[in-house]
């Protein structure tokens, strides 16, 4: 089964600051992808940031990085340059690739952004 | 293009009542999520559908049920309704599961 955690229920960071939320998950797929959404009080989930297990590369955009260690397995969200906008909850994701296993979620991180 | 929808947005219900939600996915969409948040259980995951197919399934009761249709839209249903159902009810879809999973803006359901 697959299981994401997120060790920081909340987190606190100065506006213009970077900022990484952790982590880390557990599967036995060999293929599968590594998600991370944003959830501001109005409910809706926003799409931030994908990585593939097999992606050479870390992914980025914008001001979202993705700090993919997979022998760790990791995938550390990097927001630069923090704004007061970013305050949310922060969830991290994972499918298989397969489709064999659903997209499931961690408990989430609450950033605030302080002035 | 039009993203997922989810009517109705709010709902109150009475406990014991059944309840049915609603999503259309984007075009072209065929795999359509669905998942229950609440502040002490987190997001849960409660049934994918592919191509009218139920594809995976959480660890609900039997009164929870969907179904998808062929045009994707999806439905699901909450027989004899608990004051422990009242959650946010969001529906994903996706194209594929390397594509990301777009969210709709959920149904806040209460049980009174």
């Amino acid at each position: 089964a697959q299981k994401i955690t997120q060790t920081q229920p909340g987190m606190f960071v100065q506006e213009k600051e970077a900022v990484t939320l952790d982590c880390t998950y557990d599967t036995s797929d060999p293929s599968y992808g590594l998600f991370w959404y944003k959830q501001p009080s109005s409910g809706e989930m926003i799409f931030l940031i994908y990585q593939g297990s097999y992606d050479q590369q870390n992914a980025t955009e914008g001001r979202y990085s993705l700090n993919f260690q997979k022998a760790r397995k990791s995938a550390n969200l990097v927001i630069s340059a923090s704004q007061l906008g970013d305050s949310a909850m922060y969830f991290c994701a994972m499918s298989s690739v397969s489709g064999n296993t659903p997209l499931v979620f961690g408990k989430g991180t609450r950033l605030s952004v302080i002035a | 293009k039009a993203g997922v929808t989810q009517t109705p947005r709010y709902l109150i219900k009475t406990r014991g009542q059944q309840v049915t939600l609603s999503c259309s996915p984007i075009s072209g969409h065929r795999s359509v999520s669905w998942y229950q948040q609440t502040p002490g259980q987190g997001l849960q995951f409660l049934f994918e559908y592919f191509s009218e197919t139920q594809r995976n399934k959480g660890n609900f009761p039997g009164r929870f049920s969907g179904r998808q249709f062929s045009n994707s839209r999806s439905e699901m249903n909450v027989s004899t309704l608990e004051l422990g159902d009242s959650a946010l009810y969001l529906c994903a879809s996706s194209f594929g599961t390397t594509y990301g999973y777009t969210f709709g803006s959920g149904t806040r359901l209460t049980v009174v």
